[in-house]
Formats: C-alpha cells, sequence, structure tokens
C-alpha cells in the first residue's frame, strides 16, 4: 500500500468504551499528525510528532491519547469520549524537506453514542 | 489568534459556470495551500502559493496569493462536475511545519 492509510473508517462506541484509531504511512515521512474535522467547524489540530516525539498537543482533553511507537504508525486512543466526540479524524504526514505539505488519510468516522 | 476566513461557504452552479472563492486573513502567511476533499476521503493538496502576487494554474484552476499575503483566491473556469467537493485553504501557524490552520471550507456542487 502507499500513502497514508487509516482504520479502522468507521467506528461507533458507547461512551464508556475504549477504542483506538491507528494510522499508518508509507511515504518515509518523519512527522505524522492528526486533525479532527467537525461539521461547520474548520479542521483542527490534535498532536504532532516528528521523529516520534510529541512536538505539540494542542489542549486536548486527555480522554484522547496519542501513540507513535516508530515514524510509521500513529494510534489515537479514545476512551470516556462524549457525543461531542464524534467528527472525522484525520490522520496526515509530512517529510521534514516538506513540512508544510501534508498528505492526509481518508480518515476514521467516528460516532459516539 | 490567526484565523483563514473563506467565502463563499456553499456554492452550487452548473456545469460550465466559472467560479470564484476566497480565503482571507488580516495575518500574514509565508504561504497558503489550498485542498480539495471529496466525500469520504482525506484532503488532497492541490497547490501551495508562496510569493505575494504570486498566480499558480493547475488546468482548469487558477490560484492567486494577495500581494501583502494575508489572502488567496481560487478561480475554476468552465466548471464540470467532477470539481465537486469541499474547498480548503490553509496556512501555516510556524514556519517549516505541518501545524497549519485551516479555514472552514467552501462546499462546490457542479450540477450538469
Amino acid at each position: 500500500e502507499t500513502g497514508v492509510t487509516q482504520t479502522p473508517r468507521h467506528l461507533v462506541m458507547g461512551m464508556t468504551n475504549k477504542k483506538s484509531l491507528k494510522c499508518e504511512q508509507h511515504l518515509g515521512h518523519n512527522a505524522m499528525y492528526w486533525y479532527k474535522q467537525s461539521a461547520k467547524k474548520p479542521l483542527e489540530l490534535m498532536f504532532v510528532y516528528n521523529f516520534k516525539e510529541q512536538t505539540e498537543n494542542n489542549s486536548v482533553p486527555s480522554r484522547f491519547s496519542p501513540e507513535c511507537p516508530n515514524s510509521s504508525h500513529l494510534f489515537l486512543h479514545l476512551h470516556t469520549l462524549q457525543p461531542e466526540d464524534s467528527a472525522l479524524y484525520l490522520c496526515a504526514s509530512s517529510s521534514d524537506s516538506g513540512a508544510n505539505v501534508l498528505t492526509f488519510g481518508a480518515g476514521s468516522r467516528l460516532t459516539v453514542l | 489568534t490567526q484565523l483563514l476566513e473563506q467565502s463563499p461557504q456553499f456554492l452550487s452552479i452548473q456545469e460550465g459556470e466559472n467560479l470564484t472563492v476566497y480565503c482571507n486573513s488580516s495575518s500574514v502567511f509565508s504561504s497558503l495551500q489550498w485542498y480539495r476533499q471529496e466525500p469520504g476521503e482525506g484532503p488532497v493538496l492541490l497547490v501551495t502559493v508562496v510569493t505575494g502576487g504570486e498566480v499558480k494554474k493547475l488546468k482548469r484552476l487558477t490560484f492567486q496569493f494577495g500581494d501583502a499575503r494575508k489572502d488567496s483566491s481560487l478561480h475554476i473556469t468552465a466548471a464540470q462536475p467532477g470539481d465537486t467537493g469541499l474547498y480548503l485553504c490553509a496556512g501555516p501557524l510556524s514556519s517549516n511545519t505541518g501545524k497549519l490552520i485551516f479555514g472552514q471550507g467552501t462546499t462546490l456542487q457542479v450540477k450538469p
């Protein structure tokens, strides 16, 4: 596979569940990102990882927990979410030389009941 | 706080028509990007404009960066149904990082 792959594409969970979103990039990029896309709101940056180290946490609630075991994989662990957390969660990656240029995955559509 | 305002938010036109989408800010950006997002997919980069006054063309799409680097426009000539999608402008929060701020997007529908 090429590009940025996100799984699952769709997820429905209750407020007491624990689930994880997975992102994998096959582009040899060093930086990975989680963005949140809610209806009628601009994309919001959540987390940034550079060479596996978290370099940005954009005031995200602790019920969202990122994990970056290596430069190719990024996870977003979810627990005790709220219905307002329902959104499309987009993973992206970038290289050092083109750091402003993001390649996005197709997203994971999350619905919290 | 840096903000990007896009207008219009929604646009529904007939095939063959021309249209322009605007992206405005009170802040200066080192560069601005345009993405297109189709339903069920992530945003895909169309273009990056870097120099004030720069004009870039991508087939029927023309992108312009304002002289003061505070605004940008996207003009589509003879729109086609395949142009349908969400158009997003974005600018870097800091230089040389992927930390981008996005506009709220313009949803374009081109009817055959």
